[in-house]
């Protein structure tokens, strides 16, 4: 099973640009979540899915948008890059609304 | 606002050792505490304590959960060099999805 799928591992972007981090799971989870790492700091959320159509804001959301239109796809969209917005990013998914997260291999995003 | 603080922040051990990571955290409407090993990628599941199940282990690996104290520890004994890792600890309270807030993270070094 491939499990949690994000891509693309790695980018760099010019401040002002736009990008998308796809993130797929063939788990068939309806929790689906992004998480941002920086260095020294814990994961903070951004925004979660409960279901196909649902999305809500979390812990840090401003700058990003996400949209949730199959079970399988969670996309993160950077709408105007900044270098605030330089981390990893993870996706991850989850099979009820408390328990284990899957996590995807992460997207390490540099904005210069 | 939900907290997580971790300690130490890293540790290094000789091959064999027993080391305890520790865990506090302040949380409303608390649900379950759940510890992460996080080598060079995506974080992986360990454990997941809640209020019907403050105490777990797996092979090596054991964590107690302190609900009146609100602290758990998760304890490693006769390490080995594959335990080198970063251990983070995160706090889930009730609520429609399985937000978790996350501590900054315990970094392991095993030597031999």
């Amino acid at each position: 099973n491939a499990g949690v799928t994000q891509t693309p591992k790695f980018r760099i972007l010019k401040i002002g640009q736009s990008m998308t981090l796809q993130c797929t799971q063939d788990m068939n989870h309806n929790y689906m979540y992004w998480y941002r790492q920086d260095p020294g700091m814990g994961l903070k959320l951004i925004y979660y899915s409960v279901g196909a159509g649902i999305t809500d804001k979390g812990e840090v959301p401003n700058g990003y948008n996400v949209s949730r239109s199959t079970t399988e796809d969670f996309p993160l969209r950077l709408e105007l890059a900044a270098p605030s917005q330089t981390s990893v990013y993870f996706c991850a998914s989850s099979r009820g609304q408390s328990g284990e997260l899957f996590f995807g291999e992460g997207s390490r995003l540099t904005v210069l | 606002e939900d907290k997580v603080v971790q300690s130490p922040l890293s540790l290094v051990v000789h091959e064999g050792d027993t080391v305890t990571l520790n865990c506090s955290y302040e949380v409303t409407n608390f649900r379950s505490l759940l510890w992460y090993k996080q080598e060079k990628k995506a974080p992986t599941f360990l454990f997941m304590l809640t209020s019907s199940g403050i105490e777990k282990k797996s092979g090596r690996l054991s964590s107690i959960l302190d609900k009146k104290e609100l602290f758990s520890i998760l304890n490693i004994t006769a390490t080995q060099t594959g335990d080198s890792a970063i251990y983070l600890c995160a706090v889930e309270a009730t609520g429609t999805a399985s937000k978790l807030t996350f501590g900054t993270g315990t970094r392991l070094q095993v030597t031999l």
